[in-house]
């Protein structure tokens, strides 16, 4: 069964600090890979995603993530933490075709200490 | 390029009453997501549209739960009657057919019943 593990509920980390978000996924096809991140309030708002290519992708806010296909892993990373990177982030899978319904993990929370 | 619409932002109603929450998608996007997001969880699909057809409705709970998309374009999401645990955020996405297939949000519609 298709499914998106992230291992991680609630991280804290100080700002400045580097970090890692992990993301495993069990998916059946070579898949697309998304990782999200929610404010408070607010909807998700997509920060890179992983198609084909190169492996490791470049997002927004200073966030990059690697595909491993051997670990079936896709984890978030970001080198320095800034105190607005505090929110909910979702790592998603999906898959080409006429069907691409995305499939979830649970979210993992990030909290930064000053 | 205008993002997805969401209204209303916040709604307030007792149980047993009826809401309805609206959607208006990315211009051209033939795919359109209802989910829900209890406090604390990650989103869970509720209803997933290509253009105004019904794709995956199998979470819906369709006993107080409706939703349409008559013209393939805006949607409404009906809960009626409302029920305590009904209290959640309301996300509208969509996506496109030919892109990679990310999902854009909206911001969501905060529904409380008391």
């Amino acid at each position: 069964a298709q499914s998106v593990t992230q291992p991680d509920i609630h991280i804290t980390v100080s700002e400045g600090a580097s970090l890692e978000l992990r993301c495993n996924y069990s998916y059946g096809a070579t898949p697309y890979l998304f990782w999200y991140v929610q404010s408070p309030g607010q909807g998700l708002q997509l920060l890179l995603k992983y198609f084909s290519g190169d492996t490791l992708v470049q997002g927004i806010k200073g966030f990059e993530a690697e595909f491993k296909r051997s670990q079936s892993s896709f984890n978030l990373r970001k080198p320095s933490v800034h105190w607005s990177d505090a929110a909910e982030y979702f790592c998603a899978v999906g898959a080409s075709g006429n069907n691409r319904k995305l499939i979830w993990g649970l979210g993992t929370s990030l909290a930064v200490n000053p | 390029e205008a993002g997805v619409a969401q209204s209303p932002r916040y709604k307030i109603i007792e149980k047993r009453q009826s809401v309805a929450f609206w959607c208006n998608p990315i211009s051209g996007h033939a795919t359109l997501y209802w989910y829900q997001q209890i406090l604390g969880q990650g989103p869970k699909l509720l209803i997933q549209f290509q253009n105004n057809g019904v794709v995956d409705d199998s979470q819906l709970p369709k006993d107080r739960f409706s939703a349409e998309r008559l013209k393939g374009v805006d949607s409404t999401l009906k809960i009626q009657p409302a029920k305590l645990e009904d209290s959640a955020v309301y996300l509208c996405a969509s996506q496109s057919l030919t892109n990679t297939g990310e999902l854009f949000f909206g911001e969501g519609s905060r529904l409380t019943v008391l």
